[in-house]
């Protein structure tokens, strides 16, 4: 089956750097994909990855290591606005896409 | 303006009840897709349509069927509601002529089945 695995919740404080996981049980996929979502808001792209290693965004950098199965989203100079949850997602050759359940950040002061 | 829009933004019916929550777009995208998210499950597909010909199930397409009209309007409807179908909906569009990386997503039409 198609599967992706995020922690639940992640706390961190302002100013700080976290890491954000994502494993995963597939094959057979274009590139993995990061969303942001606010509380009541639609999901919005963050980065996606389709090669291997890291790509950077601003405070955001997501990376990609295919012979491990695994993804993560690192986020940088934390602000209190980060507080959201975030999504993995990937994208399967076929153009459907599986989302992993998400992580919640809090960002505290 | 936004891109992707949904109608209604929050809606509550009754079991049994048909509905249809409706998805436009304005980016020229191909490609659309259903989506409900609930607490700790993410978002789940329910259909795919990548143009005007061509639908595709999800994950979670029964109970569920869709309508593309036009390339910029994919509706998703209920055909007898249920309680477990209460969720947030959302509507979202991918482009490009070969695989592409973003969605973008509609606002979500919220959804309560009494």
């Amino acid at each position: 089956g198609q599967s992706l695995e995020q922690p639940s919740e992640v706390t961190a404080v302002e100013g700080a750097i976290v890491q954000i996981n994502c494993t995963y049980q597939t094959s057979g996929f274009y590139g993995l994909s990061w969303y942001q979502q606010h509380d009541g808001g639609a999901p919005t792209f963050l980065s996606y990855n389709g090669l291997d290693g890291l790509e950077e965004t601003g405070r955001f950098s997501s990376f990609l290591s295919r012979s491990d199965s695994y993804g993560y989203l690192l986020l940088q100079e934390l602000q209190m606005k980060d507080s959201a949850s975030y999504f993995c997602a990937v994208e399967f050759i076929g153009q459907n896409f599986v989302f992993g359940p998400g992580t919640r950040l809090s960002v505290l002061p | 303006d936004a891109d992707v829009t949904q109608t209604p933004r929050n809606r509550i019916t009754k079991t049994g009840k048909r509905i249809m929550l409706e998805c436009s777009q304005t980016k020229g995208h191909d490609r659309m897709y259903w989506y409900r998210q609930d607490p700790g499950l993410g978002l789940r597909l329910i259909y795919y349509s990548f143009d005007v010909k061509d639908i595709n199930k999800g994950e979670i397409s029964d109970g569920y069927s869709v309508s593309r009209q036009a390339q910029a309007k994919f509706s998703l409807s209920l055909e007898s509601a249920i309680p477990n179908q209460t969720a947030l909906y959302f509507c979202a569009t991918s482009g490009g002529t070969s695989h592409q990386e973003t969605q973008y997503f509609g606002p979500g039409t919220r959804l309560l089945v009494l």
